[in-house]
């Protein structure tokens, strides 16, 4: 059974950081391309950061780049996001989502909260 | 970046009868080099995470009833539930991923009337 189980969230001061996890199994994780993707409370999906099966490629949202930071551990089967200086519109649902034809698996979520 | 408009924003519709979603993009999303419309559908429940239903604008994902479809090409897609069940009450979003930024539509409320 494919399960995408994503950790890490919490709330945090504006300017501060997080950093999450995400653990996969029941599937071959380091063949797949991987990405976050987040919604707002109450709002839309907004794709956050691509990262290709071997970890040698990413890209960003406008919106976090310079900020966050995606990685992969294919030993580990485990997705990474790291966050820094986050402020008050980072606040969202974090998902963990397999890339395969389309976003075919989605984790339930983590809620990171920025505020003071 | 390539921006994606759903209507209608919010749909009541008559259990038994047809439902239907149009996506428009800002541009293609269909690739050349394969013929594939990089063109998603998503339905998501309150409290769940979105469920993948169509890829490729019209292939259905496995596991999907079949009263779901995708149609269209190019700039222009509609997702069809040509009977509404009770538990097809949801939101449903279009995606592309033809070019980074992957984009979605603001998203369909679908409910019962």
């Amino acid at each position: 059974e494919v399960q995408l189980v994503e950790s890490g969230g919490g709330l945090v001061q504006p300017g501060g950081s997080l950093r999450l996890s995400c653990a996969a199994s029941g599937f071959t994780f380091s063949s797949y391309i991987m990405h976050w993707v987040r919604q707002a409370p109450g709002k839309g999906l907004v794709w956050v950061s691509r990262i290709n099966s071997d970890g040698s490629a990413t890209s960003y949202a406008d919106s976090v780049k310079g900020r966050f930071t995606i990685s992969r551990d294919n030993a580990r089967n485990t997705l990474n996001l790291q966050m820094n200086s986050l402020t008050p519109e980072d606040t969202a649902v974090y998902y963990c989502v397999r890339d395969r034809d389309g976003f075919n698996f989605w984790g339930q979520g983590t809620l990171v909260t920025v505020s003071s | 970046d390539i921006v994606m408009t759903q209507s209608p924003e919010s749909l009541a519709v008559s259990l038994g009868e047809r439902a239907t979603i149009n996506c428009k993009s800002s541009q293609s999303v269909l690739h050349s080099s394969n013929n594939n419309n990089y063109l998603g559908w998503y339905q998501q429940k309150p409290g769940q995470p979105p469920k993948l239903l169509i890829y490729w604008a019209s292939n259905r994902e496995s596991g999907v009833p079949d009263r779901f479809s995708g149609s269209g090409s190019g700039t222009d897609f509609t997702l069809t539930i040509s009977s509404l069940q009770a538990e097809d009450v949801a939101v449903y979003y279009c995606h592309q991923y033809y070019s980074t930024p992957y984009t979605f539509g603001q998203g369909t409320k679908l409910e019962i009337k």
